[in-house]
């Protein structure tokens, strides 16, 4: 098993950009979830999902966009990036989101100019 | 809201020691604790999950324990190598939102 892989690893875009951030498992797990990681804040919660066709929203929404349309893939889109959304990003997932271990992904390091 | 506090948020210990991590929360309403460890430049690898239900989990020289009612849990790790060298995470899962609450980590140093 690959686990959960992301791509790319590093990406820098200028504002007002837009771009995928790709995650995908290998796992057969119904949760999956984004975070961002910002130093000084830890880690917050963008957006999250119980299974395909179903998303919703965690701690950081704004500007950010996701969709689950397999099992396997949890895409997160930048609309229009903004400096504010320089950050490290980790997706995760899960068989479970309230008991089971969380595996998350390598991270992708975005800067936005 | 739930907060996660963790002490110290830097350590440097000399091979061979035993150490302790501390996490702290304020809501003692959790499904369960997650310890994590993250290597510069990586993604975070599951450690130990306790259940609420549980006092302590262990794996290897790792040991951590939960005491829900005091919303406190510690990462003893045994014979500290090099290796472990790393920053160290607590999470909490309230139950709500499916979100992970996690702190800002410890950084430990492992000087041979």
């Amino acid at each position: 098993n690959a686990g959960v892989t992301q791509t790319p690893k590093f990406q820098v875009l200028k504002t007002g950009q837009s771009m995928t951030l790709q995650c995908a498992q290998d796992m057969n797990h119904e949760y999956m979830s984004w975070y961002r990681q910002d130093p000084g804040m830890g880690l917050r919660l963008i957006h999250y999902s119980v299974g395909a066709g179903i998303t919703d929203q965690g701690e950081v929404p704004n500007g950010y966009n996701v969709s689950r349309s397999t099992t396997e893939d949890f895409p997160l889109r930048l609309l229009s990036a903004a400096p504010s959304q320089t950050s490290v990003y980790f997706c995760a997932s899960a068989t479970s989101g309230s008991t089971d271990t969380q595996y998350f992904g390598p991270g992708t390091r975005l800067t936005v100019l | 809201k739930q907060e996660v506090t963790q002490i110290p948020a830097a350590l440097s210990v000399p091979e061979g020691e035993n150490l302790v991590l501390n996490c702290s929360f304020t809501d003692s309403a959790i499904y369960n604790l997650q310890w994590f460890r993250q290597d510069p430049g990586k993604g975070l690898t599951s450690l130990l999950l306790i259940q609420s239900s549980q006092r302590e989990q262990t794996s290897g020289r790792l040991n951590a324990s939960l005491d829900k009612s005091s919303g406190r849990s510690t990462l003893y790790i045994a014979a500290s190598q090099p290796g472990d060298s790393a920053t160290y995470l607590c999470a909490v899962y309230k139950g709500s939102n499916y979100k992970l609450t996690f702190g800002k980590g410890t950084l430990l140093t492992v000087n041979p």
